[in-house]
């Protein structure tokens, strides 16, 4: 119940293309859902986080997709660019007790010049 | 302002060394975590200080692995008779009280021969 799934596990897309990123979780005392996105020897950074009270979240080139009674989130890259190569996590956390994460597998993307 | 900090960024030691790895959070944030994060694996929460509470501490792997926060602000993971397993990237991580978001430093990156 504590897990958060992860998928795909990588994914190639070309410059300009939209790639989506998926992840589900159980655990219905989750109320915080961060994505981060971690660069080759770099700690990660955060991206966008959403609550459930809403259903879509943009930042810039990137929005989150939130379905709550399907338990399920997505983030997508609009006009992807060769610099979003990088590893993305999602991640979820309750609204009480230590706010530890739970973090997805991760999702490895490489976006071709 | 300064970020996370941790240091060192690298270790190589022997199997069944002892290792102290530190970190410095971002000024005036009380709570801590400590993560691990394993060759294609997510990240794996370990231990977490929030003020002068007692550690969650649900994370830690086994008695080899502790932690301590010295005067509410810099943290040390110590590793005890460490093993080939143990090889990993630690990351630590740190948040304000109200907020959710977790501000990660760049890691220590732990090798065990």
């Amino acid at each position: 119940q504590q897990q958060v799934k992860q998928s795909p596990q990588s994914l190639i897309v070309q410059k300009g293309g939209i790639p989506i990123i998926n992840c589900a979780y159980e655990n219905t005392a989750f109320d915080y859902f961060p994505w981060y996105q971690q660069f080759p020897g770099k700690g990660p950074a955060l991206l966008i986080a959403i609550r459930p009270d809403v259903s879509e979240k943009k930042e810039g080139r990137f929005t989150i997709s939130f379905n709550k009674s399907a338990k399920q989130f997505s983030l997508h890259i609009m006009d992807s660019q060769p610099g979003d190569s990088a590893t993305y996590f999602c991640a979820a956390t309750p609204n009480s007790g230590t706010y530890k994460y739970i973090f997805g597998t991760g999702t490895r993307l490489k976006v071709l010049a | 302002g300064a970020g996370v900090s941790q240091s060192p960024s690298n270790k190589v030691t022997e199997k069944g060394k002892d290792v102290e790895l530190r970190c410095d959070p971002i000024s005036g944030h009380t709570a801590l975590y400590w993560y691990r994060q394993s060759l294609g694996q997510g990240l794996e929460f370990l231990i977490y200080f929030q003020g002068n509470s007692a550690p969650d501490k649900s994370g830690l792997p086994s008695d080899r692995f502790s932690a301590e926060r010295t005067g509410g602000s810099v943290s040390t993971l110590t590793i005890q008779r460490t093993q080939q397993e143990d090889s990993a990237v630690y990351l630590c991580a740190s948040s304000d009280r109200q907020g959710q978001e977790q501000f990660f430093g760049p890691g220590t990156r732990l090798t065990v021969l």
